[in-house]
């Protein structure tokens, strides 16, 4: 079975701050993907990354930046300098690498609020 | 990336009817489409995958017979929520996948109330 835990259910900061949020997996597959998608109010879900387990280089994209740790079962997303358009709820999700990334296991989600 | 369609974007139904979703792929061909059911506040729980050609697959807890999903041709797959109670009100998102080993992508989601 799968599992995955965004302990964080709400974060709070001011514009400019960093923040990073939190996940930890669970999974019995030795290889596999891990997502983070960004869901503003509107619904949709909005493709941020996708990571495959045997690559644990770090990666940055502009603000964006996560750091995969296999050793600890973690992949945490940090927001550099937030901005109040980064305000949304983010999931953590974890696929079977057989399924590519298509057949995914979301975590609980991590409300985000960046104020003025 | 490709794109996927969900229509409609919200629907409001009396509770006893029938409500269809639908998901297209617009600029691909999906063998696989997967619906997936958020309730507020929640995280998005996998409902079934549906393969072009053959029945769906549901997920454990899930009512084959009251989510109806039909993936008849490779840019079409539809939901239908039959018998509509208040405790489907929800958010459904389907996303496509080209073909094994490839990643999905999601619908724009569609926010089902039933009153």
């Amino acid at each position: 079975a799968q599992k995955v835990t965004q302990a964080q259910t709400e974060i709070s900061v001011v514009e400019k701050e960093d923040v990073t949020l939190d996940c930890v997996y669970e999974t019995r597959d030795t290889t596999y993907y891990l997502f983070w998608y960004k869901q503003p109010p509107s619904g949709e879900l909005v493709f941020l990354i996708r990571r495959n387990s045997f690559d644990e280089q770090n990666e940055i994209s502009g603000r964006y930046s996560w750091n995969f740790q296999k050793s600890t079962s973690s992949f945490n997303f940090t927001i550099t300098a937030s901005q109040v358009v980064d305000s949304a709820v983010y999931f953590c999700a974890l696929s079977p690498e057989e399924t590519s990334g298509s057949r995914l296991t979301f975590g609980e989600g991590t409300q985000l609020t960046v104020n003025p | 990336g490709a794109v996927v369609s969900q229509h409609p974007s919200r629907v409001i139904c009396k509770s006893g009817t029938s409500v269809k979703i639908e998901c297209r792929s617009l600029d691909f061909q999906a063998t696989t489409m997967f619906w997936y059911r958020q309730f507020p506040k929640q995280s998005l729980m996998l409902m079934a995958t549906s393969n072009e050609g053959s029945k769906a697959t549901y997920e454990q807890g899930v009512e084959k017979d009251k989510f109806l999903i039909n993936h008849a041709s490779l840019t079409l797959s539809t939901l239908t929520v039959t018998s509509a109670h208040p405790e489907d009100s929800s958010f459904y998102i389907c996303s496509a996948r080209v073909r094994l080993n490839t990643e999905a992508f999601f619908g724009q989601g569609t926010r089902l109330t039933v009153v």
